[in-house]
């Protein structure tokens, strides 16, 4: 069975430092891994996938996200937090079906100025 | 494009009552979806449609029914509602096809059982 667990549920940040938001996920088979932004009272957007093309993942924004195997993890990173990056942000990983997919409890990260 | 739109944005029921949640996407997307999110559980599945006529249970499918109208609508419905049931539910699209598993969600409706 899938399952995906996100290290904290709030994560705050200076304005220009590093966000790095974690990541773990169990699968049977090679995954297909997501994250999404939520900005309040709106909808899931994809930041970025992985596919199995490359393990250096860039999104929108200036997100990248790195899949790494051995560690079973799909981390988050931007180098300089913005304001405008404070949202709720959500792992994902999905079989190779695609249909079910499994989303992280959520990682709310907050933007000090 | 509109994407993904729901309908209603807003709804309070009573204990027994029913109502159904619409969805419509606009993208020409196979497969769609409805979850539930709740406060510390992230989102979990409902329902889900591969593709025009066949539906699937999800995770959380006890209390929900739902009926693919064609290729473009996807309904939830709650027959008899409960106080559990209170939540925000999202509706969600996919191609369904190849690699392109990303999902493109609504905006959500905030539900609401007294």
């Amino acid at each position: 069975a899938q399952s995906v667990t996100q290290l904290g549920s709030h994560v705050s940040v200076s304005e220009g430092a590093l966000v790095l938001l974690r990541c773990n996920y169990s699968s049977s088979v090679p995954p297909y891994l997501f994250w999404y932004v939520q900005y309040p009272n709106q909808g899931l957007q994809l930041l970025l996938k992985y596919t199995s093309a490359a393990t250096l993942v860039k999104g929108i924004n200036g997100f990248e996200a790195e899949f790494k195997k051995s560690e079973t993890s799909f981390h988050l990173t931007k180098p300089s937090a913005h304001m405008s990056d404070a949202a709720e942000y959500f792992c994902a990983v999905s079989d190779t079906g695609g249909f079910k997919t499994i989303f992280g409890a959520g990682t709310r990260l907050f933007v000090k100025a | 494009n509109a994407g993904v739109t729901q309908t209603p944005k807003f709804q309070v029921l009573k204990t027994g009552q029913s109502m159904t949640l619409q969805c419509a996407q606009d993208m020409n997307h196979n497969s769609m979806y409805w979850y539930r999110q709740d406060p510390g559980m992230g989102l979990r599945l409902i329902y889900y449609s591969a593709s025009e006529g066949t539906t699937d249970k999800g995770e959380v499918p006890n209390g929900y029914n739902v009926s693919r109208l064609n290729k473009r609508e996807f309904s939830l419905r709650l027959e008899s509602a409960a106080p559990s049931q209170t939540s925000v539910y999202f509706c969600a699209s996919s191609e369904g096809l190849g690699d392109s598993y990303e999902q493109y969600f609504g905006p959500g409706t905030r539900l609401t059982v007294t």
